[in-house]
């Protein structure tokens, strides 16, 4: 059974651009996460969808924006790159909106910002 | 600032030593997950504690939640090379229970 996966895996990207990530979740979970991980440091919630609706948003501008779409798979996207979205973004996916069982992470998109 | 900080942040240790990994805060959670996060991967889930002073055993690893439900700590035995990563601690609140506050990670290194 495949487990979460992302795409791409690498990216680079100048200053201003606008970047879209893509996660496909384990099948039968209907919860998607989104983190940002920079380097040498834990991740950073973004925010989650759950059946297809934002359930919960981190301390993230309005730059980053997502959709569930109703194979339960998830986009993120990210406007007018700054140097500082540079990072791993992860993404995790569980059965349930809550967390108490933990959730299964992908291997993460790096994102460079040039 | 950290919500979780994690401690020490560095360790490098040789095989069959022994080495815990600790994380507290000051604010309360339900539940403290622990991972491990290898170079070039997403972290992997190794445990969830719910119950304060809950302890779980996996093998040469041992987790353990405090009682006020506000640090935890990792203990691994008789360390291996395969053990180096970096682990994070990670935890829910229960007004915002899919939101994971993750500390900022123990990188642990065991050299042969």
């Amino acid at each position: 059974d495949a487990g979460v996966t992302q795409s791409p895996t690498h990216l680079i990207k100048t200053r201003g651009q606008h970047v879209t990530l893509r996660c496909s979740p384990i099948s039968g979970h209907k919860s998607v996460s989104w983190y940002q991980q920079v380097l040498g440091q834990g991740p950073q919630f973004i925010f989650q969808y759950y059946e297809k609706e934002e359930r919960g948003r981190g301390n993230f501008p309005d730059q980053f924006s997502g959709h569930q779409f109703p194979n339960y798979s998830s986009e993120l996207n990210v406007n007018a790159l700054l140097l500082g979205d540079s990072a791993l973004y992860l993404c995790a996916s569980s059965f349930l909106a809550g967390g108490n069982y933990g959730y299964t992470f992908g291997s993460g998109t790096r994102l460079t910002v040039v | 600032t950290q919500l979780l900080e994690q401690s020490p942040q560095f360790l490098s240790i040789q095989e069959g030593e022994n080495l815990t990994v600790y994380c507290n805060s000051s604010s309360v959670f339900s539940s403290l997950q622990w991972y491990r996060q290898e170079p070039g991967e997403g972290p992997v889930l190794l445990v969830t504690v719910v119950t304060g002073g809950e302890v779980k055993k996996l093998k040469r690893l041992t987790f353990q939640f405090g009682d006020a439900r506000k640090d935890s700590s990792l203990h691994i035995t008789a360390a291996q090379p395969g053990d180096t990563g970096l682990y994070l601690c990670a935890g829910l609140k229960g007004n915002a229970g899919n939101m994971l506050t993750f500390g900022g990670g123990t990188r642990l290194m065991v050299k042969p």
